[in-house]
């Protein structure tokens, strides 16, 4: 499976847009970029998905790199609830085995 | 409203006992997931299942056993070779390659 990586952790300010790097530069063309975010004891939380257009929804933007090599998911506004544990997957979407790793993410922390 | 359940929230065993954690959704997905997290970690694979009555084993699967008799339900069961059993257990859903996983709220799994 094609692996991502990401920085251990971001600080960021409330309420100034925050931009979460992921590098993917083993990707194959049919792997789709996802987004998740944890908050402590709780299950992961979908935030975003894309295949090669930047895409936006009511929680967060997705930016992809021309070349698919890498992209950034952007909170336009943080708050303090951001804080969470944000995960950059890659999932192949094709047929055969469907083994996702998720790997440490990136702990972003919010300041008042 | 549709979701996924994960029963019980917190687990307690006695060392060398099975145990079995529950997972159902109502979401009409195909697959299914079952992810071990560690403190300060990332999710690993433990079993999926993409289809009823078919699985397959993810990375860390030596210990445990699953089963998928009915499309909404695949419980885990945590057998005494499991060595070092205690963690908190993720479910997830997905209803294709193409869409996002929606993930249970967990079960925290503590073997004294």
């Amino acid at each position: 499976d094609a692996k991502t990586t990401q920085p251990n952790s971001m600080e960021s300010n409330e309420e100034e847009p925050v931009h979460l790097p992921c590098n993917h530069s083993t990707i194959s063309g049919t792997d789709y970029i996802h987004w998740y975010r944890q908050l402590p004891s709780q299950g992961p939380e979908y935030v975003i998905h894309g295949l090669t257009s930047n895409v936006n929804n009511r929680m967060a933007s997705l930016a992809i790199a021309e070349d698919r090599k890498s992209s950034t998911l952007i909170l336009h506004r943080a708050t303090l609830r951001d804080a969470a544990v944000y995960y950059c997957i890659l999932r192949d979407m094709r047929g055969g085995d469907d083994k996702i790793i998720f790997g440490k993410g990136t702990r972003l922390h919010i300041l008042p | 409203d549709g979701g996924i359940t994960q029963s019980p929230k917190y687990l307690f065993r006695k060392e060398g006992q099975n145990v079995t954690l529950s997972c159902e959704q109502n979401l009409n997905h195909d697959a299914m997931y079952w992810y071990r997290q560690d403190p300060g970690q990332g999710l690993r694979l433990i079993y999926y299942s993409q289809i009823v009555n078919d699985f397959q084993k993810g990375d860390i699967a030596e210990g445990y056993s699953v089963s998928r008799e009915k499309k909404e339900s695949f419980p885990l069961t945590v057998t005494s070779a499991q060595k070092n059993p205690t963690a908190f257990y993720l479910c997830a859903s997905s209803m294709s390659r193409g869409y996002g996983y929606t993930f249970g709220s967990g079960t925290r799994l503590t073997v004294v």
